[in-house]
């Protein structure tokens, strides 16, 4: 069983402040994702990797930078959070599709509150 | 990029009926096409996909249909039961351009509520 864990449920961090969002896979999955999710607006792509410290903007990075330093840890950060920034984040994971799309797996996501 | 609508936003539904949700997306290039079934408080879960070489696939209760000349895919659910209450959400992915064939794009979700 694949599994995608965060760091939190839930986080409440003040205006301004530098937020760390972290996602860990077990499955030695090559690609990982962050996607915000919005009532009304679905599941928006922040970024993604394919490898590690590869990186590519997904269809939202602005206010948003990422990190992966190791293939099963992939990290969000907010360099100074704002209050548009509140939402539910979710992390998924993937194997590589080779040449047509594959499941993702998703984490159990973080509600993030911005003051 | 790729654009994905989904339709209807919400839908209720009496028990034992069927349910359909629609799809549109915008790049011909997409080849994969997933349904996600997310469940108050818990995580997307993949429910069934389809990729472009089929017309049609079906899982028991769930069917979902492709017609990639119209570029649009529909999901369906026959016979409903109150654990089919969930939001839904179709994505579109698999076009092949800078490891864009890893990454999807996801609908607005529909929010279906079986009636008891």
């Amino acid at each position: 069983d694949v599994k995608v864990t965060q760091s939190s449920r839930y986080l409440v961090k003040r205006t301004g402040e530098k937020v760390f969002l972290e996602c860990v896979q077990d499955m030695d999955h090559e690609n990982m994702f962050w996607y915000r999710q919005d009532p009304g607006l679905g599941l928006r792509l922040i970024y993604f990797s394919y490898d590690v410290k590869m990186k590519e903007k997904g269809d939202i990075p602005e206010g948003y930078s990422v990190s992966r330093e190791k293939k099963e840890r992939f990290s969000l950060i907010l360099e100074s959070a704002s209050t548009n920034q509140t939402s539910m984040y979710l992390c998924a994971s993937s194997p590589p599709s080779g040449l047509i799309g594959n499941e993702q797996f998703f984490g159990p996501g973080t509600r993030l509150t911005v003051l | 990029g790729e654009n994905v609508e989904q339709h209807p936003s919400t839908l209720s539904v009496q028990e034992g009926d069927s349910a359909v949700i629609k799809c549109t997306y915008s790049d011909s290039a997409s080849n994969y096409f997933p349904w996600y079934k997310q469940e108050l408080g818990k995580r997307p879960q993949l429910i069934i996909d389809i990729r472009s070489n089929v017309g049609e696939k079906k899982d028991q209760r769930i069917a979902v249909t492709l017609n990639k000349t119209a570029k649009h895919f529909s999901l369906h659910i026959t016979e409903t039961q109150p654990e089919d209450s969930a939001v839904y959400f179709c994505a579109a992915g698999g076009a092949i351009s800078n490891f864009g064939n890893e990454k999807l794009t996801f609908g607005t979700g529909t929010r279906l509520t079986i009636i008891p």
